[in-house]
């Protein structure tokens, strides 16, 4: 059984601020990967990151940054300095291992009030 | 690299009619999938295909539903007699050969209505 929770359904906070989303995940299998999707609001999933459950290396890129921790299994997204184009729709996902299609939590809706 | 395409960008239908979604995957891109969005949800697994086989079908692919890659490219996702419950976001995804199926990059989506 698989599950991706992603219990923050809004936030909206003000330009500049920094933002957290949470991911909990659920899986029996030692091994799989977590990815995170920005969607605009045009709608197009935009890939940000994938992460291997055997490599706990938070990571940053830019404003970016990821904290992937196995014991709590959670792998939540930070955004520092927020920016009005930040808004939009950011969902977590769970590919485990031999199957093919990712499983998407139900998203996070981010507002940046300029 | 073009990113993932897909055609039509918007459809509006009647109830009960026929409809055929295109997708074309990155060029390199031997596999590929079909998600459904449905409005405050996230995208989920309908179908895949690794270059011209269809491998996977979950169990929301109803016998209404059919998708087609006969030549290891483009795809092709038909409806028949839609429901108003198939009103969502169809989307498209493909990812390299080799290794795992990670980092599937999206087309813009299908937005089907029907009314």
């Amino acid at each position: 059984a698989q599950k991706v929770t992603q219990a923050q359904t809004e936030i909206s906070v003000v330009e500049k601020e920094d933002v957290t989303l949470d991911c909990v995940y659920e899986t029996r299998d030692t091994t799989y990967y977590l990815f995170w999707y920005k969607q605009p609001p045009s709608g197009e999933l935009v890939f940000l990151i994938r992460r291997n459950s055997f490599d706990e290396q938070n990571e940053i890129s830019g404003r970016y940054s990821w904290n992937f921790q196995k014991s709590t299994s959670s792998f939540n997204f930070t955004i520092t300095a927020s920016q009005v184009v930040d808004s939009a729709v950011y969902f977590c996902a769970l590919l485990q291992t031999g199957a093919n299609n990712l499983f998407f939590g139900t998203g996070t809706r981010l507002t940046v009030i300029p | 690299d073009t990113g993932v395409s897909q055609d039509p960008r918007h459809k509006i239908t009647k109830r009960g009619q026929n409809v055929t979604f295109r997708c074309d995957p990155i060029s390199e891109h031997n596999r590929l999938y079909w998600y459904r969005q449905t409005l405050g949800q996230g995208p989920e697994f309908l179908t895949y295909f690794q270059n011209e086989a269809q491998l996977e079908k979950s169990r929301l692919l109803s016998d209404r539903f059919s998708a087609e890659r006969p030549k290891g490219s483009f795809s092709t996702l038909e409806i028949q007699r839609t429901e108003q419950g198939d009103s969502a976001m169809y989307l498209c995804a493909s990812s390299r050969r080799g290794g795992k199926n990670y980092e599937q990059y999206f087309g813009p989506g299908t937005r089907l209505t029907v009314t």
